[in-house]
């Protein structure tokens, strides 16, 4: 069965970084992209870009460009996704999602957390 | 950026009523048109992909329909299961963006 799993909660400082990772198994991870969702406490959904696995294209969302990467290890079959320069407002639930225009697996979820 | 609203932004209903969502883009957005179902604590959850079709083991009392701007998610009878947050997004162009959510609770 499909499956996505993300690494573990953060709690980062302002100004830090924070990496996530989402480890896909049930399927060929190079025939489907990696979509990254993210949720604030309380809040709507945000999309914030998606990755294409077989050949590493991005398309971010303007509001994160400069300070987004997303990245695929189609070696582990794992998705990444960097955000740096946090501030308090990036404080939310970050999900990893396979597909492009619709998404049809999603990860449990990262509660990454900024906060000084 | 395309602007995604949804009506109401919640309702009271009870186990058997029929449920109707709207969502409306501030521009045509084709069949470009998803649902998600999501419950507190969880991850979203794919019903409605392409306006109208029916995601892989969702219940058949889903049901999905419009075009353009304009665009509806129907529950046919409510199921207890069925209390949660509907979300629309729009996949036309990116950023593919989401309606605030119409969160679905019991009367």
């Amino acid at each position: 069965q499909v499956q996505l799993v993300q690494s573990g909660a953060e709690v980062k400082k302002p100004g830090a970084s924070v990496k996530v990772s989402c480890k896909a198994s049930g399927y060929t991870f190079n025939s489907y992209g990696i979509s990254w969702v993210r949720q604030a406490p309380g809040q709507g959904l945000e999309w914030m870009g998606w990755i294409t696995a077989h050949n590493g294209n991005t398309d971010y969302a303007k509001k994160f460009r400069g300070r987004l990467t997303m990245t695929t290890d189609t070696s582990t079959s794992t998705a990444y996704m960097e955000l740096i320069y946090l501030r308090s407002d990036d404080t939310a639930v970050y999900f990893c999602s396979r597909g492009q225009w619709h998404l049809d697996y999603w990860g449990q979820g990262t509660l990454v957390t900024v906060s000084s | 950026d395309i602007q995604m609203t949804q009506s109401p932004s919640s309702l009271s209903a009870s186990v058997g009523d029929r449920v109707t969502i709207t969502c409306r883009a501030s521009q045509s957005i084709s069949s470009y048109l998803n649902w998600y179902q999501q419950k507190p604590g969880k991850a979203p959850n794919l019903l409605i992909y392409a306006v109208s079709s029916l995601q892989s083991g969702v219940p058949s009392n889903f049901s999905g329909s419009g075009s353009g701007i304009d665009f509806t998610l129907t529950i046919s009878s409510l199921q207890p299961e069925d209390f949660a947050t509907y979300f629309c997004q729009q996949s036309y162009s990116t950023p593919f963006t989401f309606g605030p959510g119409t969160k679905v609770d019991i009367k």
